[in-house]
């Protein structure tokens, strides 16, 4: 199976700052990599596939890039509702497999 | 738009099967697409269980070996998740997704199925 990881478990930003949250597959994914977000007693939500392509109506300050094993998903001013997990996933091949998952928290 | 809903018991003893429906309405389910299960760990880890497809092939997670069955109900535009010989670790949150290549844009709203005696 293909491992994500995501080495920070927390992130702590502030309103209005550019914050990067990275995943790293165990081996290359061909940008086969999507993003989700998921906040508190909510499903999660698809923001970016193919590492780097927004889901219909995701804002343009979350953009996604990377390529080979390693990603980000980088949101260029964090809004107070940016409070939540964000995944990434590998749709690369089967059995699809997600990251640890990253919290991000607003100061 | 399309729209899915997790329903089933909450509540499973160890070594019972857990047997979960996904209804979904605004698409039917044999026109396109991958129609899967997904659940979520107390701690947050998100694990992929598997998949029947339109037209009715299935993939599953080798992890949940010959534990798993997904089938559907064409008539009714439901798929279901069978889980046999659950144990505690079996505890999570249940969603069924739609995929496209590879990725969940569509996503149930989950249900929590705890296994206990």
């Amino acid at each position: 199976d293909i491992v994500m990881t995501q080495s920070h478990k927390f992130m702590s930003t502030s309103v209005g700052d550019r914050v990067s949250i990275t995943c790293k597959a165990s081996q290359d994914v061909s940008t086969a990599v999507a993003w989700y977000q998921q906040k508190p007693g909510q499903s999660p939500k698809l923001l970016i596939y193919w590492a780097s392509t927004r889901h219909t109506g995701v804002p343009d300050r979350f953009t996604g890039s990377g390529s080979g094993t390693d990603y980000t998903l980088t949101i260029s001013s964090v809004q107070a509702e940016d409070l939540a997990l964000y995944y990434c996933q590998q749709h690369y091949s089967t059995p699809r497999t997600f990251g640890g998952g990253t919290k991000l928290e607003i100061k | 738009d399309v729209q899915l809903q997790e329903s089933g018991p909450g509540l499973v003893k160890p070594s019972q099967s857990l047997s979960l429906t996904c209804s979904v309405t605004g698409y039917s389910i044999t026109s396109g697409y991958y129609w899967n299960w997904i659940r979520q760990f107390p701690g947050n880890k998100l694990e992929w269980m598997g998949y029947i497809s339109y037209d009715g092939s299935n993939n599953y997670n080798p992890s949940l070996k010959n534990r798993i069955s997904i089938t559907r109900d064409t008539s009714k535009n439901q798929f279901f998740l069978k889980l046999n010989s659950v144990t505690t670790e079996d505890t999570a949150t249940y969603y069924c997704a739609r995929a496209e290549t590879g990725t969940f844009a569509y996503w149930g709203q989950g249900t929590l199925v705890t296994v206990s005696a």
